[in-house]
């Protein structure tokens, strides 16, 4: 159980194209996701909480129109780089939380390598 | 605010050996989880253990346990007899109760395990 799937799994794109990544949970419900960014030996960076239904919360730094953030279902969540540049590529990790009374866990995505010529 | 230190950054073991991973951490909040997350090279975090604040019990999973001991604000993962298969980067993480449901997480800086045969 608590599986989550992240869509595509490696993008190489020119620069100034927008990427959309979606995350999905497959066997549960997940009131809110998160996406990470991850520089090669580092830890992971937040960029925003998403809750299903409204807007999602950027952490300080993470421009909103430049990484859109959208959880329309309890399901899925999907992150766009709009006009993508060089130095937009990293590793891109969502989670999900799976609300029940008393959990709290996130779990994981594969992640998503974004590359950008 | 809270933190979350590994201050360990590389480990090298070889095969068979005994290894723990430190993790300290700072919270003003009586209410809090800890985790541990594993990172193979494939990328993916894979969830390992969460333990609440209120339970200082020490829990076993087959080769891995873990030690939480708040009075020095440390919860401490041990790998026995490790194997090859366990080299991967090992996050510490803290998440703090807020009223409805559960803050972010805030990750350490992570332990690269490399284990030799």
């Amino acid at each position: 159980g608590a599986v989550v799937s992240q869509h595509p799994s490696w993008v190489i794109c020119k620069s100034g194209t927008s990427v959309k990544i979606e995350c999905r949970s497959l066997d549960f419900q997940a009131t809110t996701m998160f996406w990470y960014r991850q520089f090669p030996k580092q830890s992971l960076m937040l960029m925003a909480t998403s809750n299903e239904g409204s807007k999602a919360t950027y952490e300080q730094g993470v421009e909103k129109d430049k990484f859109l953030i959208n959880h329309a279902s309890l399901t899925l969540s999907t992150l766009t780089v709009t006009s993508a540049h060089p130095e937009d590529s990293s590793f891109y990790i969502c989670s999900a939380r799976e609300e029940l009374a008393g959990e709290g866990t996130q779990y994981f995505g594969p992640g998503t390598r974004l590359l950008v010529l | 605010a809270q933190k979350v230190t590994q201050a360990q950054t590389e480990i090298s073991v070889v095969e068979k050996e005994d290894v723990t991973l430190d993790c300290v951490y700072e919270t003003r909040d009586t209410t809090y989880y800890l985790f541990w997350y594993k990172q193979p090279p494939s990328g993916e975090l894979v969830f390992l253990i969460r333990r609440n604040s209120f339970d200082e019990q020490n829990e076993i999973s087959g080769r891995y346990s873990w030690n939480f001991q708040k009075s020095t604000s440390s919860f401490n993962f041990t790998i026995t007899a490790s194997q090859v298969v366990d080299s991967a980067v090992y996050f510490c993480a803290l998440s703090e109760w807020v009223d409805s449901g559960y803050s972010t997480l805030t990750f350490g800086k992570g332990t690269m395990l490399l284990v030799s045969p």
